[in-house]
């Protein structure tokens, strides 16, 4: 069955501290799909970035990388240099490909929250 | 383009009142997905059209729900005889068919059922 897990449930840290949002998943396909989003407190999902079963390749971009481990079936977000910006939900999500309806299934979401 | 628009943004209505949603996609989405999100959790697929056809249905899409999309541009969702436990945000995405570069999420219709 396919599950997304966010553990963290809220993480608060200080302006300019690094932070890390976990993320395991469970699926039995074999093509997937890795996503996060970010929901500030207007709602909105503002998408972050996506990566394939096959592209284990960190990204960097900006303050913010993502880990992906199949090994582990992780795919950890981390944060550099927080900034009270930065204070949302933010969830990741899975999406498998042999449905053919590219649905998400999400994770409960971390709530963030930089200080200042 | 101004991206996914849903209407209203607030939805308040007394217990067995009947709403409707509005979502209008990206206008080249072919794809038009809905959530539903309650508090504290992350949203849950509800249905997805693909043009005009409804191709997938959530179990959680009860008899008293309903979508269509006429012409595959906008879609709607109504909500028969409300109930306390369909308070929650309605969310509406849209995407390419066979693009997995991820979808463009509304901001959603908030639904409180007093």
């Amino acid at each position: 069955a396919q599950k997304v897990t966010q553990a963290q449930t809220e993480i608060s840290v200080v302006e300019k501290e690094d932070v890390t949002l976990d993320c395991v998943y469970e699926t039995r396909d074999t093509t997937y799909y890795l996503f996060w989003y970010k929901q500030p407190p207007s709602g909105e999902l503002v998408f972050l970035i996506r990566r394939n079963s096959f592209d284990e390749q960190n990204e960097i971009s900006g303050r913010y990388s993502w880990n992906f481990q199949k090994s582990t079936s992780s795919f950890n977000f981390t944060i550099t240099a927080s900034q009270v910006v930065d204070s949302a939900v933010y969830f990741c999500a899975l999406s498998e490909a042999q449905s053919g309806t590219y649905k998400y299934i999400f994770g409960t979401g971390t709530r963030l929250k930089v200080l200042a | 383009d101004t991206g996914v628009s849903q209407d209203p943004r607030h939805k308040i209505t007394k217990r067995g009142q009947n709403v409707t949603f509005r979502c209008d996609p990206i206008s080249e989405h072919n794809r038009l997905y809905w959530y539903r999100q309650t508090l504290g959790q992350g949203p849950e697929f509800l249905t997805y059209f693909q043009n005009e056809a409804q191709l997938e249905k959530s179990r959680l899409l009860s008899d008293r729900f309903s979508a269509e999309r006429p012409k595959g541009s906008f879609s709607t969702l109504e909500i028969q005889r409300t109930e306390q436990g369909d308070s929650a945000m309605y969310l509406c995405a849209s995407s390419l068919a066979n693009s997995h570069y991820g979808y463009t999420f509304g901001s959603g219709t908030r639904l409180t059922v007093v």
